[in-house]
Formats: C-alpha cells, sequence, structure tokens
C-alpha cells in the first residue's frame, strides 16, 4: 500500500518569496513520485517526477523538488515566487509494483503582490 | 489530437438520471485511467485500462458506476441512477503503457452536478 500525505491544505507566500510544498509518502517498495499542477478550471499538469535516477529532480516553471529517502519526502520548492504560481499542487506516488497513481490532498498556492 | 480530450466539459443531471462521459485518450496511448475529484475528497482513482487487459476496477465506488473503452481507445464513464454525492469532476487521463513511471496525462476533466 502506498500514501501521500500534504502538508498544510493552504500556503500563502509573497511575491518573490521561497515556496515550499511539503510532501510526505509511505510505499514498501521503491517509489516514483510526481509533482502536478492544476490552475482554475483545467486539469493537471505535471511539473516533475522522480524516478530513480538524481534525487535533485528540475521541473517546469522554475520549480524543484528532492527526493529524500531517509526522510521519505519530495518536498518541491521554488525560489521566487510569482503571482502566475498561484494554483493547486498536488504530490503523487507510484511505484512499479502496480499501485496506481496516488494522490496527495493537495495543497493550494496563493501568492501576495 | 494533442492532449486527453473530454466531455461534456459541463453536465447538469437530475437525481436519479443516467449519465455517460467520455474520454479520447492521446493517440497512441495504451493505458487510460479515470479519476474523480471532489470537494473533501481529493483525488480517487476509479477505474484503469492498459491495452487489450481486463480492466481494473478496483476504485469504482458503487456498482452504479461502470467504464468501457472501444477499440483500445475512447473510453466512456457511465454512472446510473445519479445520486447527489456523484456531483464531482471526472478525470480522464492517459500513458504510453503502463510503468510506474510513465508520464499521466490528464484532460481538462467533466465537471458533473447532481441537482
Amino acid at each position: 500500500a502506498q500514501s501521500v500525505t500534504q502538508l498544510g491544505s493552504h500556503v500563502s507566500v509573497s511575491e518573490g518569496a521561497l515556496v515550499l510544498l511539503r510532501c510526505n509518502y509511505s510505499s514498501s517498495v521503491p517509489p516514483y513520485l510526481f509533482w502536478y499542477v492544476q490552475y482554475p478550471n483545467q486539469g493537471l499538469q505535471l511539473l516533475l517526477k522522480y524516478t530513480s535516477a538524481a534525487t535533485l529532480v528540475k521541473g517546469i516553471n522554475g520549480f524543484e523538488a528532492e527526493f529524500k529517502k531517509s526522510e521519505t519526502s519530495f518536498h518541491l520548492t521554488k525560489p521566487s515566487a510569482h503571482m502566475s504560481d498561484a494554483a493547486e499542487y498536488f504530490c503523487a506516488v507510484s511505484d512499479n509494483a502496480g499501485n496506481m497513481l496516488t494522490f496527495g490532498g493537495g495543497t493550494r498556492l496563493m501568492v501576495k503582490p | 489530437g494533442a492532449g486527453v480530450s473530454q466531455s461534456p466539459s459541463n453536465k447538469v443531471t437530475e437525481k436519479g438520471k443516467d449519465v455517460e462521459l467520455r474520454c479520447d485518450p492521446i493517440s497512441g496511448h495504451t493505458a487510460l485511467y479515470w479519476y474523480r475529484q471532489s470537494l473533501g475528497q481529493g483525488l480517487e482513482f476509479l477505474i484503469y485500462f492498459q491495452g487489450n487487459s481486463a480492466p481494473d476496477k478496483s476504485g469504482l465506488p458503487s456498482d452504479r458506476f461502470s467504464a468501457e473503452r472501444t477499440g483500445g481507445s475512447v473510453s466512456t464513464l457511465t454512472i446510473q441512477r445519479t445520486q447527489q454525492e456523484d456531483s464531482a469532476v471526472y478525470l480522464c487521463a492517459s500513458s504510453l503503457f503502463y510503468k510506474g513511471a510513465d508520464t499521466i496525462y490528464f484532460g481538462e476533466g467533466s465537471w458533473l452536478t447532481v441537482v
């Protein structure tokens, strides 16, 4: 079985500030980890994914995430927030043991001018 | 098409009616998924198709829900005797193959409101 916990359903940052969205996972086999973003009234778009290569993964729009096995974490960061980053972000876990992509509860990011 | 296409984008139906939601996956993708997104429930897996294999129906919430995939391409999700708790966004997705590392591409969803 696998699960994902996103700490903080809402995160608010000022424009230009660091963005940190937290994700912890539980998996009995080596995981694959994903971050998706959902803009209002749109579907989910892949930001980045970890597939057992480099532990620091760079994605689109300046986002990156680091896989830390010892902490079972895959936190998403961006050095400087833009207004256009306001959206809902979902962390998800999958594996090669047949488990379906499982999502966390999502974090809504708000960016203040 | 370039992406996963879903129709209708919005559907309002009366309680007790049946609804059908359609999904056109990305051309050449062998795996197709349905998820449901609702307030308070997050994103729930419903059903998964892989090529010609039997679908994984383990996420369907009740026997009022069913799905089929014709010709390995288009899929239809059917909800019979709709209830108010079925109101949600139904998201279809596809991937090239089913491997855990494959990127899953999502459509924009079908918003279902049961009144």
